[in-house]
């Protein structure tokens, strides 16, 4: 099984719609993350999340919220989407401490259309 | 300014080959960490290997070596006895050294390269 999993996998929807991409990990990581990728410009990062109760916001967090419901758990939220917000989102984790701290570990991807 | 540069968009190969996926980066903090994902076309992104600014040796996993080169600030990624699986898109990442007060250690990617490994 996957140590980090998100879903959904791919999605399709309208401009104006709330969606909520979920992710789930059983790495036991403390950190979280949540990635945007679009064509040529590699990753940007949207928001991340030390534990349960410490968010904080990335290079471009406008337009998206987070919420972390769990140590396991992060979920991102397009409250209004928004047709540039089309792109690949990535959730990744990583570990306070340990002989690979901070290397972050990507979950496959949720591919996600907004027209 | 660019924090990591990846030069070459795209490289070829034939199988059973090495080749050499050059990053540079930028960066004025003593303690940082360079990275390479892979990204085959299913999407996913891959952990490959890993070089602390403070290591002495050069970081190896498999057939993966990273050629750190402190004073020239580049990392490259060395790929020994090329297999077809390993085209897809491969990226460079830094983490700089701590930031006061929160101890986040930010990572930001390059623009990748992507690599093309033929019969």
């Amino acid at each position: 099984d996957a140590d980090v999993t998100q879903t959904p996998r791919n999605r399709i929807t309208k401009t104006g719609k709330r969606i909520m991409l979920e992710c789930s990990q059983t790495k036991g990581h403390d950190r979280m993350y949540w990635y945007r990728q679009d064509p040529g410009l590699g990753l940007r990062l949207i928001y991340y999340s030390f534990d349960v109760k410490d968010i904080n916001k990335g290079e471009i967090s406008d337009g998206y919220s987070v919420s972390r419901q769990a140590q396991a758990k992060f979920s991102l939220s397009l409250e209004s989407a928004i047709p540039n917000q089309t792109a690949l989102y990535f959730c990744a984790t990583s570990a306070h401490r340990g002989p690979l701290q901070e290397t972050q570990y990507f979950g496959p991807g949720t591919r996600l259309l907004v027209l | 300014a660019q924090k990591i540069t990846q030069t070459q968009p795209g490289m070829f190969v034939q199988e059973k080959e090495a080749v050499t996926l050059d990053c540079t980066y930028d960066t004025s903090d003593p303690s940082y960490g360079l990275f390479w994902y892979k990204q085959p076309s299913s999407g996913e992104m891959i952990f490959l290997i890993y070089q602390g600014s403070y290591d002495q040796q050069n970081a190896t996993e498999g057939r993966y070596s990273l050629n750190f080169q402190k004073a020239r600030k580049s990392a490259n990624l060395v790929i020994s006895a090329s297999q077809l699986g390993d085209s897809a898109m491969y990226f460079c990442a830094m983490r700089e050294g701590r930031t006061r007060g929160t101890g986040f250690q930010k990572l930001v990617f390059g623009t990748g390269t992507r690599l093309l490994v033929s019969p």
